[in-house]
């Protein structure tokens, strides 16, 4: 299948601080890139998504202003979480698609700490 | 938001073919099954996908009832590399623009 990689894999960081994640699709061109936070021993849950070029859509009860989703290019999509608080720690995993492609891949994920 | 019904938990032995069921009574027309697996703190991989007719290929297998209310994915001989939870989403929209909403799985262990 096809490849998405997230960078960082893990990330520790101080409470008030911004982080941002990157997302790459590396053999495809990603028309579309989801977000998802998975919390210990839950499953995933979308978080947004977005097409290259426009605004991210995101799911209820997720705050835009606090997720920050850029998808820019077609193999690069990054979130940046605003003035992280402990309870923001959590999975986040990224997925691109490719136009009519039906296959949405995952990355690895990227282990997020605020302290 | 999540429109599928898997158990909890199950468990297989090595070598034997392991037998996910999967409840999706409310499914249109026209939405797709999609099987995903997570295998611990990394992210989601894709294994099969189907509409109506049954799908094989070089993962799994998946058999769709004939009235699109359930489906079964089938790792024909599966291995200690297959214990995972699995996802069986229902896929909400078009090919172009659809998003995979995942439940809760089922968790896979594959016992030596």
């Amino acid at each position: 299948g096809a490849v998405v990689s997230q960078h960082p894999s893990w990330v520790i960081c101080k409470s008030g601080t911004s982080v941002k994640i990157e997302c790459r699709s590396l053999d495809f061109q990603a028309t579309t890139m989801f977000w998802y936070r998975q919390f210990p021993k839950q499953s995933l849950m979308l978080m947004a998504t977005s097409n290259e070029g426009s605004k991210a859509t995101y799911e209820q009860g997720v705050e835009k202003d606090k997720f920050l989703i850029n998808h820019a290019s077609l193999t690069l999509s990054t979130l940046t979480v605003t003035s992280a608080h402990p309870e923001d720690s959590s999975f986040y995993i990224c997925s691109g698609k490719q136009g009519w492609v039906t296959e949405a891949f995952f990355g690895q994920g990227t282990r997020l700490t605020v302290v | 938001d999540a429109k599928t019904t898997q158990p909890t938990s199950m468990d297989c032995a090595e070598g034997r073919a392991a037998n996910l069921p999967c409840n999706h009574s409310t499914i249109s027309g026209n939405e797709y099954v999609y099987w995903y697996r997570q295998i611990h703190s990394q992210g989601p991989q894709y294994i099969i996908h189907g509409l109506k007719n049954n799908e094989t290929n070089e993962m799994a297998s998946l058999i769709i009832t004939e009235d699109r209310k359930s489906s079964t994915l089938i790792l024909p001989h599966a291995t200690l590399r297959d214990t995972a939870v699995y996802y069986c989403i229902v896929r909400v929209g078009l090919d172009s623009s659809y998003k995979l909403i995942f439940g809760s799985g089922t968790r896979l262990l594959v016992r030596p």
